[in-house]
């Protein structure tokens, strides 16, 4: 059974310092999205990453992934307060199956 | 163009009724997925459909639940009879194919009385 863990669960930081979120699985997959969910709001699809080394950036959001480490990371550069949300990653299982979704990352962007 | 969309938005009902969450998906998308979201447990998959087939409903917590997916714009979740313990959000998502991007409908939220 697939197994995907984020650290940190919660993470409160300030305006203008960077932070990297962690996803890690316990299969291999050549599969990966990055979800971003506001208080109370749907889930929305910020990345899909499919191979190793593909990294893909949008603003201050940075995803990159290492299949042989199994691995994914979300890096955020000059946090501003409109990035507190909660980020979930998610991972292929097998080929063409479901994805299996990480518990989730709570951001805090404090002013 | 249209995203999923979910109906209702909010349903309060009392304890023991029956209740039908609905969902019309993105047109062309081959897969559905109904998920429950909540504090305790965070997001869990309960079932998904892959043109129309139901592929895995091993997530479905108990007989109560069933869903169904009569075209392929359209699906159903049903909860009878319905318990407190219930009460979440409940998200419906559709995608191209089984492991594409998912698309995330705004949820139901439901609370049992």
């Amino acid at each position: 059974e697939l197994k995907v863990e984020q650290n940190p669960l919660f993470l409160s930081m300030q305006e203008g310092k960077n932070y990297t979120i962690y996803c890690n699985y316990s299969t291999t997959s050549d599969r990966l999205y990055w979800y971003r969910q506001d208080p109370g709001k749907s889930l929305e699809s910020l990345f899909v990453l499919l191979s190793n080394g593909a990294v893909k950036q949008e603003g201050r959001l940075m995803a990159s992934l290492d299949t042989k480490a199994r691995l994914s990371t979300l890096h955020i550069t000059a946090a501003v307060h409109d990035l507190s949300a909660t980020y979930f990653c998610a991972v292929e299982e097998t080929s063409g199956s479901r994805l299996t979704f990480g518990e989730g990352t709570q951001l805090t962007v404090n002013p | 163009d249209a995203g999923v969309i979910q109906s209702p938005r909010h349903e309060v009902t009392e304890m023991g009724q029956e209740v039908t969450l609905r969902c019309k998906p993105i047109s062309g998308h081959n897969s559905l997925f109904w998920y429950r979201q909540t504090m305790m447990r965070g997001l869990e998959l309960l079932i998904y459909f892959n043109n129309n087939v139901p592929i895995d409903d091993s997530g479905m917590p108990e007989d109560r639940f069933s869903a169904k997916m009569p075209n392929a714009s359209f699906s159903t979740l049903k909860i009878q009879p319905s318990e407190p313990r219930d009460s979440a959000v409940y998200f419906c998502a559709s995608s191209l194919w089984v492991s594409g991007t998912q698309h995330f409908g705004d949820g139901t939220r439901l609370s049992i009385l």
